[in-house]
């Protein structure tokens, strides 16, 4: 089955880290993404990892796949109050061209 | 660096109207997309268009339909429209259909009544 979880809501404090999780069902997954929602905004591509890896980094961001467990987690070091969004996880299943989405997280930030 | 571009931003219409969302991209993507974003649930796809010329379902076409007028522009219409069809639509396009991001609109914001 196709299903996408995450936790709704996550609340840190200004420069700590955020963790924010999700999991996926289908093992045949190819790519998985992250997408950042501003309010009254589009979602916007934060980034994502090819299913063959383990660990990508860019900035203050850093995405961990676990295969296995079939988990995905996004971490946003030293948090600023406008990473404050919604977070999309997303995956695309292998030869269909749709995306599967998560319910997204909402990150509030404070000081 | 317009991207994706969606008309109108917001929308309010009477049950049984009909409305066609405009979406077009600049970025001689080949693959367009059409979602719905319900509360407290992620996108789900209505339609997509993965070259010009070509549309298929996807998981909730129901009271939709859609037009791939070139490579550029992806419309969606609601022919009768429905309050269940209140939503938030968006507008996505990528490079091609197997392993390039999409990239999404801002969004327009229907309310049924």
């Amino acid at each position: 089955g196709e299903d996408v979880e995450q936790s709704l809501f996550l609340s840190v404090r200004e420069g700590d880290s955020s963790v924010i999780n999700c999991t996926y069902t289908d093992s045949s997954s190819t790519y998985l993404y992250w997408y950042k929602q501003e309010p009254g905004a589009g979602l916007q591509l934060l980034t994502y990892i090819f299913s063959n890896m383990d660990m990508k980094q860019d900035q203050r961001l850093t995405v961990l796949l676990n295969k296995k467990d079939k988990h995905l987690s996004l971490r946003i070091a030293d948090t600023q109050t406008g990473d404050s969004a919604i977070y999309f996880c997303a995956e695309k299943l292998g030869g269909y061209n749709k995306l599967i989405f998560g319910a997204g997280t909402r990150l509030a930030v404070h000081p | 660096n317009a991207g994706v571009t969606q008309t109108p931003k917001f929308q309010v219409l009477k049950t049984g109207q009909s409305m066609t969302l405009q979406c077009a991209q600049d970025m001689n993507h080949n693959s367009m997309y059409w979602y719905r974003q319900d509360p407290g649930m992620g996108l789900r796809l209505i339609y997509y268009s993965a070259s010009e010329g070509t549309t298929d379902k996807g998981e909730v076409p129901n009271g939709y339909n859609v037009s791939r007028l070139n490579k550029r522009e992806f419309s969606l219409r609601l022919e009768s429209a429905a309050p269940s069809q209140t939503s938030v639509y968006f507008c996505a396009s990528s490079l091609d259909r197997v392993n390039q991001p999409q990239h999404f609109g801002d969004g327009t914001r229907l309310s049924i009544l």
